[in-house]
């Protein structure tokens, strides 16, 4: 049982180039997240998915894309990073009416 | 919009000796629940104690309790007996109980990193 698992844990882009965060679960759950984290502003959600098929908007969504391709995994897209995009991501899921969120490692990402 | 706001961005404390960490929030919702999460330097993302709005009692977890204050929107987290090991980024963070466009999602405080003095 890994939890929630993220790739890749580092990267590095320059200004312009795409790339997809992979993210998976294996517990089972419907919902699953999407944060950013930096310094001196805790995380904040880019983009969630409440069940299989479904995905929203959280409070940062602007350059970013999501899909859930299935139960298990939530990916996050850049389609064209800039330097703003700089940041740790953290993806996290939550099952049924559970409280708690789990989180994976992260991935750090610079954009240069 | 739910905001809530850590005015600690650090705080030091000797090893053995007690702690506590600020967390204020602001929501017009009467229930909901507030966590506190601890951040190492491996960076995962645990948690570390929570709390239910419409319950009084104060949530303990071993040496970590809550002061929770609803009417002040208050809910600080007291480490006890602290330990090298509590040495982290940590931080509070609201989740609503409503459905909808809530869905589960938690608003984080700004963090507060702890260190311990051996």
């Amino acid at each position: 049982n890994a939890g929630v698992t993220q790739t890749p844990k580092f990267q590095v882009l320059k200004t312009g180039q795409s790339m997809t965060l992979q993210c998976a679960q294996d517990m089972n759950h419907n919902s699953m997240y999407w944060y950013r984290q930096d310094p001196g502003m805790g995380l904040r959600l880019i983009y969630y998915s409440a069940s299989e098929g479904t995905t929203d908007k959280g409070e940062v969504p602007n350059g970013y894309n999501v899909s859930r391709l299935n139960k298990r995994e939530f990916s996050l897209r850049l389609e064209s990073a800039a330097p703003s995009q700089t940041s740790v991501y953290f993806c996290a899921s939550r099952g049924g009416s559970s409280y708690e969120q789990y989180f994976g490692p992260g991935t750090r990402l610079t954009v240069t | 919009a739910q905001t809530v706001t850590q005015s600690q961005p650090e705080m030091s404390v000797q090893e053995a000796e007690t702690v506590t960490l600020s967390c204020t929030y602001d929501t017009s919702e009467s229930d909901y629940y507030l966590f506190w999460y601890k951040q190492p330097p491996s960076r995962q993302m645990i948690l570390v104690i929570r709390q239910e709005a419409y319950k009084q009692q104060n949530a303990t977890e071993n040496r970590f309790s809550v002061n929770f204050q609803k009417a002040a929107k208050s809910f600080s987290l007291k480490i006890s007996d602290s330990q090298l090991g509590d040495a982290a980024m940590y931080f509070c963070a609201y989740r609503s109980k409503a459905g909808g466009t809530s869905y589960g999602k938690l608003t984080f405080g700004q963090g507060t990193i702890l260190t311990v003095h051996p």
